[in-house]
């Protein structure tokens, strides 16, 4: 699977915007761009998926770039219980269709 | 529409006792997948199951540590003869069977091994 790469660390103000940067410059033509979140030592929850067109549901927005190298997950008005670890996954067509998580960014949603 | 189920939610097992862990996917759900997160890491894969296989074990140490989903019940995750670094979140996940169906997890299994 493609490797991803994100900022470790990232704060928003209670209210505006979050934009979540993610690279995956490898990524291969049948990969699809997945989005999980784990606040404090919850299980991971996912957030949003795509493979080529951006993507909108009740909690985000996922825009990828027309080359799909890279994407940005969005959440419109961020509230203090948006503060967590935001990860970034791309899920290959490998055997097992696993998720591989890497480091993220830890997001601080400030008041 | 219940999620991932998982119990216990907590499990205290002294060194050399058997750990058994249990995970109820979402209904529909044919796939199941276990992680583990040590304390203050990252979550790292260990086996992928469909109904009564093992699909990649590839994550999980070789020994001590077993997985099964059979049939009828939940998928257990059974770890022999606990050490005190076996202490953990273990996660389970459940999909459908597609790469564009999403895996959900379930609230973990925190092991304490005494």
């Amino acid at each position: 699977d493609a490797k991803t790469t994100q900022p470790p660390s990232m704060d928003c103000a209670e209210g505006r915007a979050a934009n979540l940067p993610c690279n995956h410059s490898t990524i291969s033509g049948n990969e699809y761009v997945y989005w999980y979140r784990q606040i404090h030592s919850q299980g991971p929850q996912y957030i949003i998926h795509g493979l080529k067109n951006n993507e909108t549901n009740e909690m985000a927005s996922l825009i990828i770039t027309e080359d799909r190298k890279s994407s940005t997950l969005i959440l419109p008005h961020a509230t203090l219980r948006d503060t967590a670890v935001y990860y970034c996954i791309v899920r290959g067509n490998n055997a097992g269709n696993m998720l591989t998580f890497g480091g993220g960014t830890r997001l601080m949603v400030k008041p | 529409n219940a999620g991932v189920m998982q119990n216990p939610r907590h499990l205290v097992r002294r060194r050399g006792q058997e750990a058994r862990l249990r995970c109820s996917p979402m209904k529909g759900h044919s796939h199941v997948y276990w992680y583990r997160q040590l304390p203050e890491e990252g979550l790292k894969f260990m086996v992928y199951l469909q109904k009564e296989n093992i699909i990649d074990e590839s994550g999980m140490p070789k020994e001590r540590f077993s997985a099964e989903f059979p049939k009828e019940g939940p998928s257990i995750l059974r770890i022999q003869q606990v050490v005190r670094g076996d202490s953990a979140a273990y996660f389970c996940a459940s999909s459908r069977d597609s790469i564009n169906s999403p895996l959900h997890f379930g609230n973990g299994t925190r092991l304490t091994v005494t």
